[in-house]
């Protein structure tokens, strides 16, 4: 099955600065790849996604980046915010979403005011 | 609103007696649903995939007799945890995807005491 990788566990930056997430997966037969935030206790929030036919994707502060030939995918958030504070969480899953998800491990990122 | 509401949020339960959570998909019919488990500070994990008129299919390593999981209907899912013990506790959210958007559930925290 799918096992994903996740990099760093915590991160912490300061007010302003760029925060990158990385993450790495195993199966190739994976396209769709969307990255969460949550705070305790609340459900995933989707912060971003990409699938598998384009390379990058942004929204305003938030991009991410996807190497089929590599098998990685990372999360850029740039001038960040306390209020980016949380931990976040890449995913992995075939069939365009439509099937289940498999998590990182995880990424707290703190940020510092 | 919610597109997929899970209850209860909170639940205490006595060390081996059983407990049922409900996923349900509000406006649309859902014929699949995925349960994940997520320990404290610890990732989503998928336990199982619920399909409407047939048997879950388990994740490696998730006992199907203790966590039952029952898909009658379009809309509703159900995991009733049996015989349940201190080390079940945890935070449980289901899934459920329309078009190509995937839903979760608020999650519901299983405290077994």
């Amino acid at each position: 099955g799918e096992n994903v990788e996740q990099h760093p566990s915590t991160l912490s930056v300061q007010e302003g600065d760029s925060a990158v997430i990385k993450c790495t997966y195993s199966d190739s037969a994976s396209n769709y790849f969307p990255w969460y935030k949550q705070e305790l206790g609340k459900r995933p929030q989707l912060i971003i996604d990409i699938r598998s036919n384009v390379g990058e994707k942004k929204d305003q502060r938030i991009a991410v980046t996807l190497n089929k030939t590599a098998k990685h995918f990372s999360l850029h958030i740039t001038e960040t915010q306390p209020e980016d504070s949380a931990v976040y969480f890449c995913a992995a899953s075939t069939g365009t979403g439509r099937r289940a998800l498999t998590f990182g491990s995880g990424t707290r990122l703190q940020v510092q005011p | 609103g919610a597109v997929v509401s899970q209850h209860p949020s909170r639940v205490i339960c006595k060390s081996g007696t059983s407990v049922k959570i409900e996923c349900r998909s509000l406006d649309f019919q859902a014929t699949t649903m995925f349960w994940y488990r997520q320990f404290p500070k610890q990732s989503l994990m998928l336990m199982a995939t619920s399909n409407e008129g047939s048997k879950a299919t388990y994740e490696q390593g998730v006992e199907k007799d203790k966590f039952l999981i029952n898909h009658a209907s379009l809309t509703l899912s159900t995991l009733t945890v049996t015989s349940a013990h201190p080390e079940d506790s945890s935070f449980y959210i289901c899934s459920a995807v329309r078009g190509n958007t995937i839903y979760f559930g608020e999650g519901s925290w299983l405290t077994v005491v």
